[in-house]
C-alpha cells in the first residue's frame, strides 16, 4: 500500500516551458511534504517544501502547491531548464522530524 | 565537510558475507536517518536515530540488519549474511532534528551502493 504515489515515471517538456510534477498521498496523518531532485550517482538534493498549514510555497523557479482536500500536491518548474532534467521525488512526513515516505519518482526530461 | 558524508561510495561482497556502512552527518544535526533504494524503487525508509532516544527500528527487513550511532554523531549501519536482495543504493540523511518544529528538511549523503554477488 503506497501512500505517496506518483504516477507519471516519466515526462519530457521542453525548455523555456513549465514543468507540473504530481504525486498523490493516502496518509491524512502527513502534515509536511517536500520535493527532492536526484541525479545519478548522487544523493536527492532538497528543492522545497510546503506544510499543511499552507496551500503554496514558492522559491525561484520552483513553486508547490498542496491541495489537502484531494490529498495531491504538484511542483511547478517555471521557466524549465535543461539543468532541470532529473529524477524528482515527492515526500511526507508526520509530525515534522520522522521518517520521509517517498514516492518512486517521475523522470524530468527538459529538451533544449 | 559542509554535507552528509558515506563511506564506502561503493562496495561489492559475496553473499553471506557482513557489510558495514558508514555515515558521517552534518556537524550539529540531532537526527539521523538510514534509507535504501532498491532498484526502480522510491526510497525505503530503515532506521532513525533522534538525539538520545531509543532508535526507531520500524524500517528494518530482517534481524541481519542493524545500526548504532556513537557520541550522537557518526552512524553504521551493519548488514549481516548478506543476501542477493539486500544489493541497493543505502541512502543517510539528517536534519536539525528539534522535536514539534515542521519544516526541517533531510539532507541526504550520496549514499552506499551495494552490491551482493
Amino acid at each position: 500500500d503506497q501512500q505517496v504515489k506518483q504516477n507519471s515515471p516519466s515526462l519530457s517538456v521542453q525548455e523555456g516551458r513549465i514543468s507540473i510534477l504530481n504525486c498523490d498521498y493516502t496518509n491524512s496523518m502527513f502534515d509536511y511534504f517536500l520535493w527532492y531532485k536526484k541525479y545519478p550517482a548522487e544523493g536527492p538534493t532538497f528543492l522545497i517544501s510546503i506544510s499543511s498549514i499552507k496551500d503554496k510555497n514558492e522559491d525561484g523557479r520552483f513553486t508547490v502547491f498542496l491541495n489537502k482536500s484531494a490529498k495531491h500536491l504538484s511542483l511547478h518548474i517555471v521557466p524549465s531548464q535543461p539543468g532541470d532534467s532529473a529524477v524528482y521525488f515527492c515526500a511526507a512526513s508526520e509530525a515534522g522530524n520522522t521518517p520521509l515516505v517517498f514516492g518512486k519518482g517521475t523522470r524530468l526530461s527538459v529538451i533544449a | 565537510g559542509a554535507g552528509v558524508s558515506q563511506s564506502p561510495s561503493n562496495k561489492v561482497t559475496e553473499k553471506g558475507k557482513d557489510v558495514e556502512l558508514r555515515c558521517d552527518p552534518i556537524s550539529g544535526h540531532t537526527a539521523l536517518y538510514w534509507y535504501r533504494q532498491s532498484l526502480g524503487q522510491g526510497l525505503e525508509f530503515l532506521i532513525y536515530f533522534q538525539g538520545n532516544s531509543a532508535p526507531d527500528k520500524s524500517g528494518l527487513p530482517s534481524d541481519r540488519f542493524s545500526a548504532e550511532r556513537t557520541g550522537g554523531s557518526v552512524s553504521t549501519l551493519t548488514i549481516q549474511r548478506t543476501q542477493q536482495e539486500d544489493s541497493a543504493v543505502y541512502l543517510c540523511a539528517s536534519s536539525q532534528g528539534v522535536g514539534g518544529i515542521v519544516g526541517q528538511p533531510q539532507h541526504f549523503g550520496d549514499g552506499t551502493r551495494l552490491s551482493i554477488l
